[in-house]
């Protein structure tokens, strides 16, 4: 079983429908982050966690420690927002673990 | 500001081969981390370095390293190259260490082996 498990694996969205991504991991972390890959394979960091929520714009993330799971939610989705999105996890020992991604696609 | 910057973004080697990649941060950054990308594997870390000390390594063979210079550009060096060392290479740097800060990625360099 993968440390990390991002759900869905591939998603396809009609424009300006709500989105929710959700990562899963199973050790003890430091922190959480969000990143957006798009093709030609630049990342942006989205965001960075250890509790709670954040908003940046359209997007929200949240974190429960306790229950070691984390969402993304994308607002009024855009063709603009198809992209690879994954969850990083920093586990104790400052190792940063990777889940596989979610391939979104937002449809006009 | 300046980006991340790495380079070269696309090289070409053949087995046994060495390369060396460069990673410049953003200015004023000092933490530089370093991430193999594979299609089969996903997104992997090597390693970690903070005021030229190597902080943490992933789970790669000796063949990997690297080093930061007290500028903080890092240098990773892949010896001895195999097939499956073909991957886009990642840096990433941020103003504190990995999990004390947001990460600014570069564009990559992509390194195939023939």
């Amino acid at each position: 079983k993968n440390e990390v498990e991002q759900s869905p694996q591939n998603l396809t969205a009609q424009e300006g429908e709500f989105i929710t991504i959700n990562c899963s991991y199973s050790v003890g972390i430091s922190a959480l982050h969000w990143l957006q890959q798009h093709p030609g394979g630049g990342i942006v960091s989205l965001f960075m966690l250890s509790s709670g929520k954040k908003k940046h714009g359209r997007l929200i993330a949240t974190i429960n420690i306790q229950e070691k799971h984390s969402s993304l939610h994308i607002t009024a989705s855009h063709p603009r927002d198809s992209a690879v999105y994954i969850c990083a996890v920093m586990e104790y020992g400052n190792k940063l673990v990777f889940g596989a991604g979610t391939i979104l696609r937002v449809k006009s | 500001k300046a980006g991340v910057t790495q380079t070269p973004r696309y090289l070409i080697k053949t087995r046994g081969q060495q390369v060396t990649l460069s990673c410049s941060p953003i200015s004023g950054h000092r933490s530089v981390s370093w991430y193999q990308q594979t299609p089969g594997q996903g997104l992997q870390f090597l390693f970690e370095y903070f005021s030229e000390t190597q902080r943490n390594k992933g789970n790669f063979p000796g063949r990997f390293s690297g080093r930061q210079f007290s500028n903080s550009r890092s240098e990773m060096n892949v010896s001895t190259l195999e097939l499956g060392d073909s991957a886009l290479y990642l840096c990433a740097s941020s103003q504190g260490t990995q999990n004390t800060g947001e990460l600014f990625f570069g564009e990559g360099s992509r390194l195939t082996v023939l």
